[in-house]
């Protein structure tokens, strides 16, 4: 069973770059296909993208234009960069990991604010 | 783009069984996975692939997905069950991970 770790700023003003990180713990770092997921205030979970151990990736096709995640497997981290920032984008943002198209393990969250 | 529906809200007794509705369309062919998320903490998956409950999860915690919609049953529950429950389908024609708006279920 694997462990996910992120970390990242969490305070952004309009128009910043998010940069979110997360390492995974144990095994089979090549198995699973990596995600990140959000959740604004008030509002349910959202599927941001994923990446796998190839570094083939897949957005979510209202963030595409903005979003880059990839993967560094020498270091069993994924990473997220969201620009353009606003304070639409205001939420908790997970990192997760999944075999098949299933969330298994998920981080801990990072609160990302976005406000002038 | 695929769309989950849920209800916004589901209450429940104590003891009793809560039952979470998912719909969608064709959903009886795509596997659909369940999260649990209360505040403050990450999200846990509490059945995947339909039916199969992982490692860790009560019996209680059930699914199935038959006759047009998916269903969460929770059996015998218990305040600690409180929180926000998300359906989850992975859609190929837009190959990309789709999740239901969230059933808040409340124990009485």
């Amino acid at each position: 069973q694997v462990q996910l770790q992120q970390w990242g700023a969490g305070l952004l003003k309009p128009s910043e770059t998010l940069s979110l990180t997360c390492v995974v713990f144990g095994e089979s770092f090549s198995d699973y296909y990596w995600s990140w997921i959000r959740r604004p205030p008030g509002k349910g979970l959202e599927w941001i993208g994923e990446v796998n151990h190839s570094g083939t990736t897949k957005y979510n096709k209202s963030l595409k234009s903005r979003l880059t995640i990839s993967v560094d497997t020498s270091k069993n981290q994924f990473s997220l960069n969201l620009n353009s920032m606003t304070a639409a984008d205001t939420g908790v943002y997970f990192c997760a990991g999944g075999r098949g198209g299933e969330l298994e393990q998920w981080g801990q969250g990072t609160l990302v604010t976005v406000s002038s | 783009s695929y769309v989950l529906t849920q209800p916004p809200s589901v209450s429940v007794a104590p003891g009793k069984t809560a039952r979470i509705p998912c719909g969608g369309e064709n959903i009886g062919s795509k596997s659909v996975h369940w999260y649990q998320h209360k505040p403050a903490q990450a999200p846990v998956m509490v059945i995947h692939i339909d039916s199969d409950r992982p490692s860790g999860i009560p019996e209680r915690f059930s699914g199935s997905n038959s006759g047009g919609s998916a269903t969460l049953t929770i059996t015998s529950v218990e305040p600690g069950d409180e929180a926000d429950y998300f359906c989850q389908v992975w859609d190929g024609s837009s190959d990309h991970g789709v999740f239901g708006g969230g059933t808040k279920l409340t124990v009485l």
